[in-house]
């Protein structure tokens, strides 16, 4: 899971606001997701893509928009619409039926 | 749709001691049972996994056992230490998608006291 890169590590939005969440793999792998954890809950599947140019909303798509333009990236839009985005924000990848995720975000909103 | 139900919710147990927790699953159709380790602040690290073909997997001193007629999985650790106190989800996968993705149980906090 050290191929999986997030940034940044945390960060603040004002009330409004857009923010785009980076999400980096050089693992080669051809499914990536974007989940959301609150604090005591599980992981909640916001998007997901299995391949470029082509993604799926999850259980919690609203609010969010993502893209897949190249194979290793897979940014996370957070648009004004989601009402409630603070949360920590974890990428993953799969190869084969293995799972990575990345380091995480933390976004809290001011 | 998948559903993961995870039980307890927290577990706290003396150094030494076993811990126990156990998921069940709603599609039967369902073949891959990973369980993830995350500490405060981190991401969850795979530990573990089971395929649907296989009813006990072991790795030192953590073991999974896959019941598929009654649609339950359980993670065992043994010998506990205060390194294992951290969260643990149980995830299954979502068929028919052969892709990865899965479905998380809402996780147990489990605390290893000296």
């Amino acid at each position: 899971d050290g191929g999986i890169t997030q940034s940044p590590k945390y960060l603040f939005r004002k009330e409004g606001q857009n923010v785009t969440l980076s999400c980096e793999q050089n693992l080669n792998h051809d499914a990536m997701y974007w989940y959301r954890q609150d604090p005591g809950q599980g992981l909640r599947l916001i998007y997901y893509s299995q391949i470029v140019n082509d993604f799926q909303k999850g259980d919690i798509a609203e609010g969010y928009s993502v893209s897949r333009e190249k194979k290793e990236s897979f940014p996370l839009t957070v648009t004004s619409a989601q009402k409630n985005p603070t949360a920590f924000y974890l990428c993953a990848s799969t190869g084969g039926r293995l799972q990575f995720f990345g380091p995480g975000t933390r976004l809290t909103v001011l | 749709g998948e559903n993961v139900e995870q039980h307890p919710s927290t577990l706290s147990v003396q150094e030494g001691d076993s811990a126990v927790i156990k998921c069940t699953y709603s599609d039967s159709a369902s073949n891959y049972f990973p369980w993830y380790k995350q500490e405060l602040g981190k991401r969850p690290q795979l530990i573990i996994d089971i395929r649907s073909n296989v009813g006990e997997k072991k790795d030192q001193r953590i073991a999974v056992t896959l019941n598929k007629t009654a649609k339950h999985f359980s993670l065992h650790i043994t010998e506990t230490q205060p390194e294992d106190s951290a969260v643990y989800f149980c995830a299954a996968s979502i068929p028919p998608d052969s892709w990865g993705k899965l479905q998380f149980g809402a996780g147990t906090q489990v605390v290893v006291t000296p």
